[in-house]
């Protein structure tokens, strides 16, 4: 089994639509993080969180909002869907040792028309 | 604030020649520096990583790369490509003056020709 799953793997929704994504993970890290990739902009960080408590906005978290629900998951929302959040979106974690070696997800494509 | 560039947007290469994809990065510190690899319609993998020591690295696949701090770089190179390297690459700056976060650059994509 992969050590970090997305669901939804696809999904396609319409403008003005709540969306959650969902990141499990069972490599027993307590850091997790939240990206999207747009062609020619490589990894933006949208949120990021070092342990259950701790939650940070990275560069582009304008429009959405996470949630830690534990040491394992990290949920990514949408709360109103706009066409400029359409991209691919992944689940990274790490070890709270001092390299931040991160483990990606397969990530989750999202189309918002 | 750190920052990477990969000038390389597209790289086209003939199946058993070399690859050498270039990074450079911005860092206001000793970097951690990462080579990550993404397959068509898959996640990341770590290719190889540079926290100290020797500035030469080798990471899976065949692949290697050399970190230079003269020149704010960390190529990353392949003696003799396979049609299997067919990907994106990215390269990635991070530590701890980075706060623990990492930054990516714009990614190159390497086509393999037969």
């Amino acid at each position: 089994d992969a050590d970090v799953t997305q669901t939804p793997r696809n999904r396609i929704t319409k403008t003005g639509k709540r969306i959650m994504l969902e990141c499990s993970q069972t490599k027993g890290h307590d850091r997790m993080y939240w990206y999207r990739q747009d062609p020619g902009l490589g990894l933006r960080l949208i949120y990021y969180s070092f342990d259950v408590k701790d939650i940070n906005k990275g560069e582009i978290s304008d429009g959405y909002s996470v949630s830690r629900q534990a040491q394992a998951k990290f949920s990514l929302s949408l709360e109103s869907a706009i066409p400029n959040q359409t991209a691919l979106y992944f689940c990274a974690t790490s070890d709270d040792g001092p390299y931040n070696e991160q483990f990606f997800g397969p990530g989750t494509r999202l189309t918002v028309l | 604030a750190q920052s990477v560039t990969q000038p390389d947007i597209h790289i086209t290469v003939s199946e058993g020649a070399s690859l050498e994809l270039r990074c450079n990065y911005s860092y206001g510190a000793t970097p951690y520096l990462f080579w990550y690899v993404q397959s068509p319609g898959q996640g990341l993998q770590l290719l190889l990583k540079y926290f100290s020591g020797d500035t030469l690295v080798q990471g899976i696949k065949g692949f290697e790369a050399e970190f230079k701090r003269s020149q704010s770089s960390f190529n990353l190179r392949k003696p003799s490509v396979h049609w299997s390297d067919a990907a994106e690459y990215f390269c990635a700056v991070g530590g701890p003056a980075a706060g623990n976060k990492l930054t990516f650059g714009g990614g190159t994509r390497v086509l393999v020709k037969p």
